[in-house]
């Protein structure tokens, strides 16, 4: 049982490249989140997603796009990245609303450098 | 709106002494609150929560927290601390907020266990 599952889990990228990120889960969670964790600033939610094909953006979704085209996948795209995308980024699903327990599964992370 | 405020970036202690990590949250509304554990180059991972009922909350690795409405705390603590202990702990809290249940995540404690 994998759970969440992110790939790639190192990048490193020139100021102005494009990338994407992939999110998987065999949990056959509702929601499914995209955080970024910097020092000193804990997790903050980027965008998020409460069911296929719907997505939502959180605290800090400039810079950002996402997909949820499956159920079971969530992707995060940086169509021209930036400096102050360097971060480490992760992906989280969890039941929802109506079978909420508070619980979210992360992923292992994945760490980005924007040269 | 929501927030979490962990009042200690980090704390030292030696083995088998007792930790507590402060942890206190503003909220205008009921709410859940939650301790979740990072390891080194992991990802985040569930100790404890309360929803609702016992103001006791005992988790895995023999941590507990204690919900405190009045003075709007959920303090973590464990009687004595393992070398393995260390890592990163985040308070969080969560709110329904347009039928989507947001998690708000405080800036983390670095908990160090020194022999």
């Amino acid at each position: 049982n994998a759970g969440v599952t992110q790939t790639p889990k190192f990048r490193v990228l020139k100021t102005g490249q494009s990338m994407t990120l992939l999110c998987a889960q065999d949990m056959n969670h509702e929601y499914m989140y995209w955080y970024r964790q910097d020092p000193g600033m804990g997790l903050r939610l980027i965008h998020y997603s409460v069911g296929e094909g719907t997505t939502a953006k959180g605290e800090v979704p400039d810079g950002y796009n996402v997909s949820r085209l499956k159920k079971q996948n969530f992707l995060l795209g940086l169509e021209s990245a930036a400096p102050s995308q360097t971060s480490v980024y992760f992906c989280a699903s969890s039941l929802g609303t109506r079978r909420y327990t508070g619980e979210l599964f992360f992923g292992e992370g994945s760490r980005l450098t924007v040269l | 709106a929501q927030s979490v405020t962990q009042l200690d970036s980090q704390v030292p202690v030696f083995e088998e002494a007792p930790v507590e990590l402060r942890c206190n949250y503003s909220s205008s509304v009921s709410v859940y609150l939650f301790w979740y554990v990072q390891y080194p180059n992991q990802g985040l991972q569930l100790l404890l929560k309360y929803l609702s009922g016992s103001t006791l909350v005992k988790g895995i690795n023999g941590f507990e927290a204690e919900f405190n409405k009045s003075q709007t705390s959920f303090h973590l603590r464990k009687p004595s601390v393992h070398i393995s202990d260390t890592a990163e702990y985040f308070c969080a809290v969560s709110t329904i907020s347009g039928g989507y249940n947001k998690l708000i995540f405080g800036a983390g404690t670095r908990l160090a266990v020194h022999p």
